[in-house]
């Protein structure tokens, strides 16, 4: 089983629409969880991290749900400028210390007028 | 302003040469990384670098060399070794508690002829 697994998509929705992207991990050490959002050819740029009580930030929020061990990233009221590739980012642990991050490999989104 | 600087933009080598790429960041991180991201993958951790004189390898460290004799600074060598050196590479940089987010430069696009 892959560490972190995403649909790639891509998703492609209207100006307005609400839009959601769900992400499964595989450790369930994992203690700090992350989406970075990767516009085309740049590089990766942190949009937020997850907490537990899930967390929002204007019109994007984040879920953890450490049970089933998935993250989830609601986007609502889509803009032309959230077109981009949303990436999950979990942090592996080993054996007690703290390990990397370990990124997703995106999930694609395209915001049409 | 804070951040990472990696130089060059683009480079361009000849096969079998050894290129040198540099990185360097003035946040005051002690951990360092370097990844690597082909054309619709994900990205993949070549080199990291905890503390000054020390240095671990990653999932794809073959062919690759890195040093790490100030904090703020942590070059890459692309070794000729390396057998498909042509992608993207990402500097990465963050703290050793906490959540240790990542912060990313913005990129090197190695092309090799």
């Amino acid at each position: 089983r892959k560490e972190v697994e995403q649909d790639p998509g891509p998703f492609n929705v209207p100006e307005g629409a609400t839009v959601a992207f769900n992400c499964t991990y595989s450790n369930s050490a994992s203690q700090s969880f992350f989406w970075y959002r990767q516009d085309c050819r740049k590089e990766p740029k942190l949009l937020m991290s997850v907490y537990s009580s899930g967390n929002e930030d204007g019109r994007f929020t984040a879920q953890l749900n450490r049970a089933s061990q998935y993250i989830s990233l609601l986007i609502r009221d889509s803009k032309l400028s959230d077109s981009a590739t949303y990436l999950c980012v979990v942090n592996i642990y080993y054996g007690g210390s703290q390990g990397n991050l370990i990124f997703g490999k995106g999930t694609k989104l395209s915001v049409k007028p | 302003d804070g951040g990472i600087t990696q130089s060059p933009k683009y480079l361009f080598r000849k096969e079998g040469q050894n290129v040198t790429l540099s990185c360097e960041q003035n946040l005051n991180h002690d951990a360092m990384y370097w990844y690597r991201q082909d054309p619709g993958q994900g990205l993949r951790l070549i080199y990291y670098s905890q503390i000054v004189n020390d240095f671990q390898k990653g999932d794809i460290a073959e062919g690759y060399s890195v040093s790490r004799e100030k904090k703020e600074s942590f070059p890459l060598t692309v070794t000729s070794a390396q057998k498909n050196p042509t992608a993207f590479y990402l500097c990465a940089s963050s703290t050793t508690s906490g959540r240790m987010e990542q912060f990313f430069g913005p990129g090197t696009r190695l092309t090799v002829l």
